[in-house]
């Protein structure tokens, strides 16, 4: 059982470079997240899917852009990449409204030069 | 202000001592509340939820709700060098979509 599968597990961009973070759940979860993590913040929400087919801003959405491709894959597009990017991305998933468990996979650490 | 606050740390306790951690959230409507732990270089991994006032009892863990003061506690009771981790506080709403926020945490250190 793998959970929430998150690709890849590092990666070094050049600024102004795009790329794709990719991430997937076998649970049949509803519900999805795009976190990030730096030093001293704590998880801040990127961007949150509620379900197939919807996407919502969260705290930090600048710079980020996301597609729920079907119910197991949630994508996080950095389209020019920035120094101030550079963090760890977390994706997490739940199984919908009420207060339910995240799960998260285990993280991809960005580094952008 | 942000939603979620947590004491800053980091605490250090010595082994068998009990680590009290605390966290306050602003949006008086919040509903759920999850502490996780995360260990160094890891993902965050969820070690107590609480949604009705009170205390909740989880083997050497126990979550405090006080939704009137807008606070919730979690206590190590028994610190063992295996608990130095990071923990975070994380609250949902059904008025914020049931979005999970969470504070910055606080870092624990359990010294032998």
């Amino acid at each position: 059982n793998a959970g929430v599968t998150q690709t890849p597990k590092f990666q070094v961009l050049k600024t102004g470079q795009s790329m794709t973070l990719q991430c997937a759940q076998d649970m049949n979860h509803n519900s999805m997240y795009w976190y990030r993590q730096d030093p001293g913040m704590g998880l801040r929400l990127i961007y949150y899917s509620a379900s197939e087919g919807t996407t919502d801003k969260g705290e930090v959405p600048n710079g980020y852009n996301v597609s729920r491709l079907n119910k197991r894959e949630f994508s996080l597009r950095l389209e020019s990449a920035a120094p101030s990017q550079t963090s760890v991305y977390f994706c997490a998933s739940s199984l919908g409204q009420g207060a339910t468990e995240a799960f998260f996979g285990q993280g991809t650490r960005l580094t952008v030069v | 202000q942000k939603e979620v606050e947590q004491n800053s740390g980091p605490l250090s306790v010595p082994e068998g001592a009990i680590a009290s951690l605390n966290c306050t959230y602003s949006d008086r409507g919040s509903q759920s509340f999850f502490w996780y732990r995360q260990y160094s270089g890891k993902s965050p991994e969820l070690i107590m939820f609480i949604y009705s006032n009170g205390d909740k009892e989880d083997g050497r863990f126990t979550a405090q709700l006080n939704k009137a003061s807008q606070y919730v506690s979690l206590l190590i009771r028994d610190s063992q060098p295996s608990d130095s981790a990071t923990y975070l506080c994380a609250v949902q709403s059904r008025s914020n979509d049931y979005k999970l926020s969470f504070g910055a945490g606080t870092t624990v250190t359990v010294r032998a």
